[in-house]
């Protein structure tokens, strides 16, 4: 069965540096989305791509994050410079039709 | 704007015993709806969908009817297994919101006791 795949499952860093997150979207599926999930909360959306183009970005803070989509399957997020409130489980996940399907998650600690 | 309310956890069970968790949403359009559910340290999987009214979803054991007279989605099982325990999220995707974004709930960590 097919999946989302995402890279690095862990990240621990320290403030003020970069950080890269990488998404691999099931094949065939145009729409890709990048949620960030608290500890104990639902998932947030940050930016959501239809093939290249961002679709929505209204709640990814553009200061200091960046996505990109640039050949219109995979993804990658960035942050730079990183802040302790960052800490948080990133995930990616597409979508075939209405049904979003997620993957695994990326733990990012900033200490 | 849309917004999902689920029960607040944990709720704790004992095996074999009935569970449901209560979701109610507010949605300008006419959503489908999901549960999606999480085990420690994994991503979100989806457990059962519903995309219109009188629909019910269905897999692994539980079940969720789409109700709009009451804007609800229950997640229902008669028989929790401790295999069972993870954080349940429901959630809707509103397509009259640009770009079919999910809302979720705040989760409901479930525990079940052997």
């Amino acid at each position: 069965e097919a999946e989302v795949a995402q890279s690095p499952r862990y990240k621990i860093t320290e403030k003020s540096q970069a950080v890269a997150f990488w998404c691999d979207p099931i094949s065939g599926h145009a729409t890709l989305y990048w949620y960030r999930q608290i500890l104990g909360q639902g998932p947030e959306l940050l930016v959501q791509f239809q093939d290249e183009s961002v679709v929505d970005d209204s709640q990814l803070p553009k200061d200091r994050f960046s996505a990109e989509r640039l050949k219109g399957v995979d993804s990658t997020l960035k942050i730079q410079p990183a802040e302790l409130g960052d800490s948080a489980m990133y995930l990616c996940a597409s979508s075939f039709e209405e049904t979003q399907y997620f993957g695994p998650g990326t733990r990012l600690l900033v200490l | 704007g849309d917004s999902v309310t689920q029960m607040e956890g944990p709720v704790t069970l004992s095996e074999e015993a009935c569970l449901t968790i209560n979701c109610t949403y507010t949605a300008t359009g006419y959503p489908s709806l999901f549960w999606y559910v999480q085990y420690p340290g994994e991503g979100l999987q989806l457990l059962l969908k519903a995309t219109k009214a009188d629909d019910k979803g269905s897999n692994k054991g539980f079940e969720a009817t789409y109700r709009k007279e009451t804007t609800s989605f229950h997640l229902e099982k008669g028989s929790v297994q401790v295999s069972d325990s993870a954080v349940y999220f429901c959630a809707l995707s509103d397509l009259d919101n640009a770009g079919n974004m999910l809302t979720f709930g705040g989760g409901t960590r479930l525990m079940v006791k052997p």
